[in-house]
């Protein structure tokens, strides 16, 4: 298992453009979580699935950014035209449905830098 | 929701023993998880504590005390590979885990 998979790792922006980044969970997980982090604070919560579920947003998930895991595997989160304040790192991190004793494992993010 | 408090930062020497706190309160308690997490890469699994007391894995061990909302972190013989981001994240049951914002250790020689 090649674990949590995100991508782009790295992707610059101009303001108002739309992105997309990618994650693939690992394969037996059906838990897909994204997070985001800003410098020198923990990850805040954005939102969670379970297969192709979503079953919950944060309030920073605002109408800009849309989340979707259509068939239940890899996920994608699209921030719809950027503002510089969406600049951080965005975590995806999986789990299985239990997520018990294991945690959840994060992939390595993708650092949005909107100039 | 959930109000978490761990401290901002502590510093410490190589081989010393250090101990961070984290304090909590949620509702729908389901255990406590710490991360770590070095600078620039992804938070990584350190422990999970479901019952009270200590629960110890090599130089970290983590302690719980359910009724004082209250979990500690404690590394042994400190090297400065363990200079870090350390997360506190109470478990809330039925909705995805909520972090602190670190406790940033730096292990100096």
């Amino acid at each position: 298992d090649t674990g949590v998979s995100q991508n782009p790792r790295h992707k610059i922006t101009k303001r108002g453009q739309n992105v997309t980044f990618r994650c693939d969970p690992i394969s037996e997980h059906n838990r897909l979580y994204w997070y985001r982090q800003t410098l020198g604070q923990g990850p805040e919560f954005l939102t969670y699935f379970q297969n192709e579920a979503q079953l919950e947003k944060s309030r920073l998930l605002s109408d800009r950014f849309s989340a979707e895991r259509p068939k239940g595997s890899f996920s994608t989160l699209e921030i719809q035209r950027t503002e510089q304040g969406d600049s951080a790192m965005y975590l995806c991190a999986s789990s299985s449905s239990t997520g018990g004793t294991e945690g959840y494992t994060f992939g390595s993010g993708t650092r949005l830098t909107v100039v | 929701g959930q109000n978490i408090d761990q401290p901002t930062e502590m510093t410490a020497t190589e081989g010393a023993i250090v101990q961070i706190n984290c304090t909590y309160q949620t509702s729908g308690f389901n255990g406590l998880f710490w991360y770590q997490q070095h600078a620039g890469e992804a938070p990584t699994f350190l422990s999970y504590n479901v019952l009270d007391g200590l629960e110890e894995k090599g130089r970290f061990s983590s302690f719980l005390s359910r009724s004082k909302g209250y979990s500690y972190l404690l590394l042994k013989e400190l090297q400065m590979k363990d200079s870090a981001s350390y997360l506190c994240a109470p478990n809330q049951a039925g909705t995805a885990l909520i972090f602190g914002k670190g406790t940033t250790l730096s292990v100096s020689s």
